[in-house]
């Protein structure tokens, strides 16, 4: 595609609920990373994917929190048992191999409130 | 100490100055330096890359110091649409040869009439 896309946009749901969050990076891009932006707040790196594989997972906040990829392709974010305090903005973004000297293009992000 | 730290601002200018704004970096392995743009409710977007000789683009320039390691940028005739959050981003080299990207907390900047 054009460019990174994520879905859905908004999510609103309960306490105590499961949510998935997709990411379908740019064609052609090897490297897919997930950050959680909480409002007025910097970009929280969460996982980094190399193909399917998840080099880096440091920054997931808890075991409540898992991601898997298919191949280069599609990447999914879960958050079980959400609380109030994963209400934020979850942010994908792509780039073209896992060499750090390549810039990320992001998607517009998921916008998650728990209630 | 942070990896990369910036002066959150806000910086208040009027239309027309000249604004800079710095960004430092503890990794001396560091190698990428970006600068991205982030608008109110938006995702972040690139705005440049930074090479070794410090480059510009139109009103743009961006700079490195590795001795000091700290990457500017500086706005020349600031236009109300240049208000936003601006992102340092660096690479980070880890002992084991591990390298990722990581984002500065971002320097807001509002631009008045």
């Amino acid at each position: 595609g054009a460019g990174v896309s994520q879905s859905p946009s908004n999510k609103v749901t309960e306490k105590g609920k499961d949510v998935e969050l997709r990411c379908d990076p740019i064609s052609g891009h090897t490297a897919l990373y997930w950050y959680r932006q909480r409002l007025g707040q910097g970009l929280e790196f969460l996982i980094y994917f190399q193909g399917n594989s998840a080099p880096d997972k440091s920054g997931l906040p808890s075991d409540r929190f898992s991601a898997e990829r298919t191949g280069e392709s599609v990447s999914t974010l879960t958050i079980q048992r959400t609380q109030q305090e994963d209400s934020a903005v979850y942010l994908c973004a792509s780039s073209r191999n896992e060499g750090s000297n390549q810039p990320q293009h992001f998607g517009d992000g998921t916008r998650l409130s728990i209630l | 100490r942070k990896e990369v730290e910036q002066d959150p601002g806000p910086f208040n200018v009027p239309e027309g100055a000249t604004v800079a704004f710095n960004c430092t970096y503890s990794n001396s392995a560091s190698q990428s330096f970006f600068w991205y743009r982030q608008d109110c409710r938006k995702e972040p977007k690139l705005l440049m890359s930074v090479y070794s000789s410090g480059n510009e683009d139109g009103r743009f320039t961006a700079q490195l110091n590795r001795a000091s390691q700290y990457i500017s940028l500086l706005i020349r005739d600031s236009k109300l649409s240049d208000s936003a959050t601006y992102l340092c981003v660096v690479n980070i080299v880890r002992d084991t040869g591990f390298q990722k990207l990581v984002f500065g907390t971002g320097t807001r900047l509002l631009v008045s009439p």
